[in-house]
């Protein structure tokens, strides 16, 4: 069963434009949202956190806003850059889990010059 | 220090064949997490050490699996008798503190033929 899903595989964006991931959990028990992105042949690279103590954080372009009632985690990036075109997991972690992050399957953000 | 280095970067080997994997993670992390990826997932965890001490492994982690942290330092992934179903791109993290982000390595891809 899939606890983190990213329903879009991939999203297309105009450079300047806000781009908006969007990231559903199911299981009530998670208290920490990450962002990760990854470009090909390396290995993810965090991008921004959240606890579930809060419904917004922000550092610099990219903004993570918490909605708890609906479950739901979404990553703003405002402007968006040609450089920021990667694929942007969105992982979830719990307090009894060691931390052991569980991932949504990803999407391909490309921003277009 | 430059990160989580991980070695080697691509493995081809024959079904049937053991191969082993080594991460070295940043020298002050005493966390240490093994993560395996197959193609369009994203990442699903696999085992976690503290120090030298394994201390949560996934059912994702067959009796062909091991992984051990000698001295809690660097850290070796070895899957014996592989399967083509083992093929994915197998990728280390370390962190220091629970609630950060982790530092994941640049991965291993294997490729079982």
């Amino acid at each position: 069963d899939q606890q983190v899903k990213q329903n879009s595989p991939s999203l297309s964006v105009q450079e300047g434009r806000i781009s908006i991931l969007n990231c559903d959990y199911t299981n009530s028990m998670f208290d920490y949202f990450l962002w990760y992105k990854k470009y090909p042949a390396e290995g993810p690279t965090f991008l921004i956190s959240i606890s579930s103590i809060k419904d917004k954080n922000e550092d610099g372009r990219f903004t993570v806003f918490l909605n708890k009632s609906a479950k739901h985690l979404s990553l703003h990036i405002v402007p968006s850059q040609p450089g920021d075109s990667a694929v942007y997991f969105c992982a979830a972690s719990y307090s009894g889990s060691a931390r052991q992050l569980t991932f949504g399957s990803g999407t391909q953000l490309t921003v277009l010059p | 220090d430059t990160g989580v280095s991980q070695n080697p970067r691509h493995k081809i080997t024959k079904r049937g064949q053991n191969v082993t994997f080594r991460c070295d993670p940043i020298s002050e992390h005493n966390r240490l997490y093994w993560y395996r990826q197959t193609l369009g997932q994203g990442p699903e965890f696999l085992t976690y050490f503290q120090n030298e001490a394994q201390l949560e492994k996934s059912r994702l982690l067959s009796d062909r699996f091991s992984a051990e942290r000698p001295k809690g330092s660097f850290s070796t992934l070895e899957i014996q008798r592989t399967e083509q179903g083992d093929s994915a791109m197998y990728l280390c993290a370390s962190s220091l503190a629970v609630l950060y982000g982790y530092t994941f390595g640049s991965g291993t891809r294997l490729t079982v033929v």
